[in-house]
């Protein structure tokens, strides 16, 4: 069973700051690794994704993928109330079938 | 506009009742699948298609049934043998790469056993 592991929290931040999401995978073949956005009561929508070692910055999103130690982590600078969701860490099998495994999802709280 | 819809968006069922769950891409598509989210849980897949007249089994399929007839459509059919039914239901499509892609999702049905 490929397990896929995320702080649920609540991560509690003042706006403005960092805020840091972990996520570790088990798969050691894994190839992508996708975070995923969703607010209370609504569908999960995709965020940032990430392939190779290293950081990938879109906007405020940074996502860090360090695959020797398995961990993909998502920053969020300037976070702002509107960051307010749970965020998912997903990350596809190997072996060919890319079905993904979904973390529980890190609760995130930005207060003014 | 392209994307996912699903219907209803609530729904409610009686003991002892199956209902169906509706799931339409206009995407175009090749990969389609099913998700249950339970209170402060993630997704777990229920059952997932690659392509049309096939689909496998997910990690909770006991209890469900789908078909896929169609490339746009994906129905999700709750049975009586669900114990536990009530949850919100997503389901989700892709293009299908073999390293994996993002998935969209449609609004979710949100189904109460009454």
């Amino acid at each position: 069973q490929k397990e896929v592991e995320q702080n649920s929290g609540p991560l509690s931040v003042p706006e403005g700051a960092i805020a840091s999401l972990n996520c570790t995978y088990s798969d050691r073949g894994s190839q992508s690794f996708f975070w995923y956005r969703q607010y209370s009561g609504k569908s999960p929508e995709l965020i940032m994704f990430i392939y190779s070692n290293g950081d990938k910055e879109d906007g405020r999103f940074t996502a860090q993928l360090n695959k020797a130690s398995q961990y993909v982590s998502l920053l969020i600078r300037d976070s702002q109330p509107s960051d307010s969701a749970t965020y998912l860490c997903a990350v596809p099998t190997s072996g060919g079938s890319y079905i993904p495994t979904f973390g529980r999802g890190t609760s995130l709280i930005v207060h003014p | 506009d392209g994307g996912i819809t699903q219907s209803p968006k609530y729904l409610f069922r009686k003991e002892g009742q199956n209902v169906t769950l509706s799931c339409e891409q206009n995407l175009n598509h090749d990969a389609m699948y099913w998700y249950r989210q339970d209170p402060g849980q993630g997704l777990r897949l229920i059952y997932y298609s690659q392509i049309v007249n096939d689909f496998q089994k997910g990690d909770i399929a006991e209890g469900y049934s789908v078909s896929r007839e169609k490339k746009e459509s994906f129905p999700l059919t709750v049975t009586s043998a669900q114990k536990n039914p009530t949850a919100f239901y997503l389901c989700a499509s892709s293009i299908g790469t073999p390293q994996g892609d993002e998935q969209f999702f449609g609004p979710g049905t949100r189904l109460t056993v009454l």
